[in-house]
């Protein structure tokens, strides 16, 4: 079946570092989405990527998806301590079922 | 809106016992998900409803396992009978659309001694 790896798994940077997760499918995806999830709480959406090659920023958040749609990245500037938190995409494929990623654990030292 | 409400938010029971947690999602989304999640296995889709109806219940580990959506309001997950490694934490997700964004709950932390 459809399987979404991560990497890496776990980031420490120093404040101000600019830190990015890589999210790989197996499979060619319809879109995929980009959740941030923080210590103890639930997922919370970014963004959704759906074109091949297409680049979306918030503010210091840059997303990227793979021109063959089968990869994606996601690239944070200048990290600041409230960037903690695990990172997971989310492909979805022909069933349109969101099949979440394995997760980068990002922490931020001060 | 209150968002995607989900009970309860811990629950600690035995081996064997029946567990029940349930989920009211967003009201007007058309789409309810549930997901388990753990160290191990990270967030598994377990199942997912359009309009109250299951459509893809694939990721449901085993027949102890079973889910129902009644109407349009309230979902439940049920466990019967639970085991140990049953434990996790178990999100409810709803959705406006198919491929639209996942509003997530709080979770329901299940612990099965």
């Amino acid at each position: 079946g459809q399987q979404v790896m991560q990497i890496p798994q776990y980031q420490h940077v120093q404040e101000g570092e600019d830190f990015t997760t890589y999210c790989n499918s197996s499979t060619t995806l319809s879109n995929i989405q980009w959740y941030k999830q923080r210590p103890g709480g639930h997922p919370v959406f970014l963004i959704q990527l759906v074109k091949s090659g297409e680049v979306k920023k918030q503010k210091r958040l840059t997303f990227q998806f793979g021109e063959a749609k089968k990869n994606s990245s996601l690239h944070i500037t200048a990290t600041q301590t409230t960037d903690v938190g695990t990172y997971f995409c989310a492909g979805a494929s022909g069933t349109y079922k969101y099949i979440f990623g394995t997760g980068t654990r990002l922490k931020v030292l001060a | 809106d209150a968002g995607v409400i989900q009970s309860p938010r811990h629950e600690v029971t035995e081996m064997g016992q029946e567990v029940t947690l349930r989920c009211k999602p967003i009201s007007g989304h058309d789409y309810l998900f549930w997901y388990r999640q753990t160290m191990m296995r990270g967030l598994e889709l377990l199942i997912y409803f359009n309009n109250n109806v299951p459509i893809d219940d694939s990721g449901m580990p085993e027949d102890r396992f079973s889910a129902k959506m009644p109407n349009a309001s309230f979902s439940t997950l049920k466990i019967q009978p639970s085991e140990p490694r049953d434990s996790a934490v178990y999100f409810c997700a709803s959705s406006l659309s198919r491929t639209g964004e996942l509003f997530f709950g709080e979770g329901s932390r299940l612990t099965v001694l």
